[in-house]
Parts: structure tokens; sequence; C-alpha cells
């Protein structure tokens, strides 16, 4: 139970445009988070988003929680080299556990 | 800023043996747990941990595994008798209050040979 499905799998993109990545899910979450995981580290929390509907920005990052409470996106404009890495949303149920997406790994070309 | 720490960064054990996996939650965090992601996979979820009990567990923890708060700051995950397939990072992760954004440490790469 409880499964997220993120799209797409994987994205190149040249360096400057925008990127658009999105979870789904047949369960109800009460919380959506978005991580990025760099290469031999843990995930690093970018986005928390607490209410349906909700719209949060983090600098060039913004990230949506569906109405439904069943899915969201995350946006990046501009991208930068440094973006490079693999992206997973979240979903924190009300007990507090979490499961994750199947993540999207983002390559940026100079 | 406060992180959680995880040792070692790499353990290598021979397939049926036992291993400890240490980490250090964040010093002011109530809730802690662990995650697994097998190479190249998403992260799974496997325990979590609050008041000196499990609140809840996945179907991958199973028998062979356990987790104990020795004292006022470790937290740590047992594996009894390691298999082929317990290669992975495994991920410590802790937060305050329930709601809150969970965070994660390093990891420690688990080679099983």
């Amino acid at each position: 139970g409880q499964q997220l499905n993120q799209s797409p799998q994987s994205m190149f993109i040249q360096e400057g445009e925008d990127v658009s990545m999105n979870c789904t899910s047949s369960s109800i979450f009460n919380t959506w988070l978005w991580y990025k995981q760099d290469p031999g580290e843990g995930p690093v929390l970018l986005i928390a988003l607490y209410k349906a509907g909700e719209l949060t920005s983090n600098g060039r990052l913004t990230a949506q929680f569906g109405i439904t409470r069943k899915d969201s996106f995350l946006n990046i404009s501009a991208s930068i080299p440094s973006d490079v890495g693999i992206y997973f949303c979240a979903g924190q149920l009300r007990n507090n556990d979490m499961r994750f997406g199947a993540g999207t790994r983002l390559t940026v070309k100079p | 800023e406060p992180e959680v720490t995880q040792t070692p960064s790499h353990q290598v054990t021979q397939m049926g043996q036992e291993v400890i996996l240490r980490c250090v939650p964040i010093s002011n965090h109530l809730y802690f747990y662990w995650y697994r992601q097998i190479l190249g996979q998403k992260v799974e979820f496997l325990v979590s941990f609050y008041n000196n009990e499990i609140s809840e567990k996945s179907e991958i923890f199973d028998d062979q595994f356990s987790v104990e708060r020795p004292d006022g700051s470790n937290f740590t995950l047992k594996i009894r008798s390691t298999k082929l397939e317990d290669s992975a990072m495994y991920f410590c992760a802790s937060n305050r209050r329930e709601g809150q954004p969970q965070h994660f440490g390093d990891g420690t790469r688990l080679s099983i040979l």
C-alpha cells in the first residue's frame, strides 16, 4: 500500500531550461516532501508541503501539494549544472511514516 | 546546523555474520527511522521508533532485524545473520515531532560478501 508513482524516471536537459517532475499516489498523505540525493550522500530536504493546494517556493524550486492530497509536482526553473542529482518525492502519513517515489534522475548539460 | 551522523560509512561483512549499523540522531529529536536503498532503486522504509519502542515496521523488517536505543544518543540497526540481498545503503533519519520533515544521515553502505 501507499505506493508513489514518480515521473519521469530521468531527464536530460540543457542548462537554463526549466524542469518539471511529479508524483501521484492512490493514497492520501498528510505531508508531501521533495528531497535531492547526490551520489554517496543521504537525501537532503528541498521543500515540505503541509496543506492541500499549498504552493511553496525555495529559490528556483517550486512545489505544489495537490488538492486531492494524492499528488505533488516539483518545478526547477533556469537549471544549472549543480542541479544534477536524483530527486525523490515522499509522502508522509498521519502516523509520521514516510514513503518514497522511485526518483527522477536529472542530468544538466552545460 | 545539527546533523544526523552514521557510522561506519562503509561496512563489508561475510554472509551469515551479524552487523550493527550506528546512528546518532539530531539531539532534540524524538522519532527515529531506518531506511534501505538498494543500488539504483528507491529509498524503502524499514522501521520507525519512538519512546523506546517500534512504532511501525515494513515487511522488509523481518526477524533478522532489530533496533535499539542503547543510550541517550545512539540508535542502532542490527542484522543478525546477513544475506547477500542485504547489500544496500542504510539511512537513518529523525524528526522532533509528528508531521515534521525527517532529516537523513549520509548512510552506511553495507556490502555482504
